[in-house]
């Protein structure tokens, strides 16, 4: 158990319509990572928050959006949904900015999105 | 943030030992070196992560030559249940734009 949960686990919807996914952070951990990751393809990274504020932004699409609330947990929100939106999405958590000297990242276990 | 290459795939089998190279030739002074295992369907899980010369803990060894361009994860006596995929990630605490895994290396253990 990374400390680190997604809800929902699994989701089914229309397209063109508009879900919330949910990440809780490690006790104590200030930045929220979000990625996307496809059938069979590679993680992408998305956006990454750090203390309720905005740090880095990927490949995140306009229809999507995300926010830390000041508890720190933070959501993702997918709107207008494509076919194409279909993917695990996956919230990962770190104690300050992850990548450097014990920057390791906890993975939630992630939520299945599928647009139908 | 430097980018990172892997072989796409490779396979072992059972006890033998697995090395799997990255390569990251723009690697900066900041930068340090972190490894992740993933399974399908399930979020990546920290393997090691370095600076250089060697690091090992109890799951795995990895090898950062001088020049830094490159780095070595090794697997002692896999198992079958170390069928995964493995990503290379590099980067500083300082300067995290955007954290690319890349599309990693997949390793298939035989029985």
């Amino acid at each position: 158990d990374s400390g680190v949960t997604q809800t929902p686990k699994h989701l089914i919807t229309a397209t063109g319509q508009r879900v919330t996914l949910r990440c809780s952070p490690r006790s104590g951990d200030l930045s929220v990572y979000w990625y996307q990751q496809s059938l069979d393809q590679g993680l992408q990274f998305l956006i990454q928050y750090y203390n309720g504020e905005e740090r880095a932004k990927g490949n995140i699409l306009e229809r999507f959006s995300a926010q830390q609330f000041p508890d720190l947990h933070s959501e993702l929100n997918l709107s207008s949904l494509e076919l194409g939106d279909s993917a695990l999405y996956f919230c990962a958590s770190s104690g300050g900015i992850a990548g450097g000297q014990g920057g390791e990242l906890f993975f939630g276990e992630g939520s299945r999105l599928t647009v139908l | 943030l430097a980018k990172t290459t892997q072989p796409i795939s490779m396979d072992s089998y059972e006890g033998q030992e697995v090395n799997i190279t990255c390569s990251h030739n723009n690697i900066a002074t900041n930068d340090y070196i972190t490894w992740y295992q993933q399974f399908p369907s399930q979020g990546p899980r920290f393997i090691i992560q370095g600076y250089k010369t060697k690091v090992t803990n109890e799951v795995a060894s990895l090898f950062i030559p001088a020049d830094r361009k490159s780095s070595t994860l090794s697997l002692p006596r896999v198992s079958l249940s170390d069928t995964a995929v493995y990503y290379c990630l590099v980067g500083d605490s300082f300067n995290t734009d955007k954290l690319i895994f890349g599309t990693g290396t997949r390793l298939q253990v035989f029985p």
